[in-house]
């Protein structure tokens, strides 16, 4: 079993739709991060949570809505999307925030927004 | 903001030659780690460096580390088709915030 888990890989969704993204980590780790992955672009930090409280926003657009129910579990909420959403969605997550060291990645979720 | 940016975009090499990929950085680290990821998968951890080390090793893998040049160079010695793939350089600045660069796409030629 990965040690991060994302379902589901792919994801086809309408603009008025309601979706989620969801990433399990079996490792023990107390910070998880949202990754967004667009072509040609650096990897885009979009949220960071440790202890299941959120401790970075860095200014997405309120359409996407992230969840940390438990330090295991980390979800994004999508809704109402745009087609320049389309992207990786990754799920990454660390032992702590502190000193940060090795990032584990999950394998990601394949989102197009129609 | 971007703080690690890799050189050069991409590379092709024969197969059993040595890759050379460098990454530039802005601001004062902690550590600065590198990444593979294959297409359209997640990415895997290959290497971590720390401000105050200049080099390691890991199997094929040669890291270095200059904090007076701001850069890193990853070194993947006697290359094999399983290497191809995009390589990260990822920063840990003093504020412990994980910034990528944007990668090198290597191909290795068979």
């Amino acid at each position: 079993e990965t040690g991060v888990t994302q379902t589901p890989r792919h994801l086809v969704m309408g603009m008025t739709n309601k979706k989620s993204l969801k990433c399990e980590q079996h490792l023990g780790h107390n910070a998880m991060y949202w990754y967004k992955q667009s072509a040609k672009k650096p990897l885009e930090l979009m949220f960071v949570y440790s202890l299941e409280e959120r401790v970075e926003n860095n200014s997405v657009p309120s359409r996407f809505s992230p969840e940390c129910p438990n330090s295991s579990h980390l979800f994004l909420h999508l809704h109402t999307l745009q087609p320049e959403d389309s992207a990786l969605y990754l799920c990454a997550s660390s032992q702590d925030l502190v000193d940060t060291g090795e990032l584990f990645f999950g394998e990601g979720s394949r989102l197009t927004v129609l | 903001s971007q703080q690690g940016e890799e050189d050069p975009q991409a590379l092709s090499i024969q197969e059993g030659e040595n890759a050379t990929m460098n990454c530039s950085y802005k601001t004062s680290i902690n550590n600065l780690q590198w990444y593979r990821q294959n297409s359209g998968r997640g990415l895997v951890h290959l290497i971590l460096i720390r401000s105050n080390e200049r080099e390691k090793h890991s199997g094929r893998l040669r890291v270095t580390l200059d904090t007076s040049k701001k850069s890193s160079s990853l070194l993947i010695t006697a290359s094999r088709a399983a290497d191809t793939a995009s390589y990260f350089c990822a920063t840990v600045n003093r504020d412990d915030k994980i910034i990528f660069g944007k990668g090198t796409r290597l191909h290795i030629l068979p």
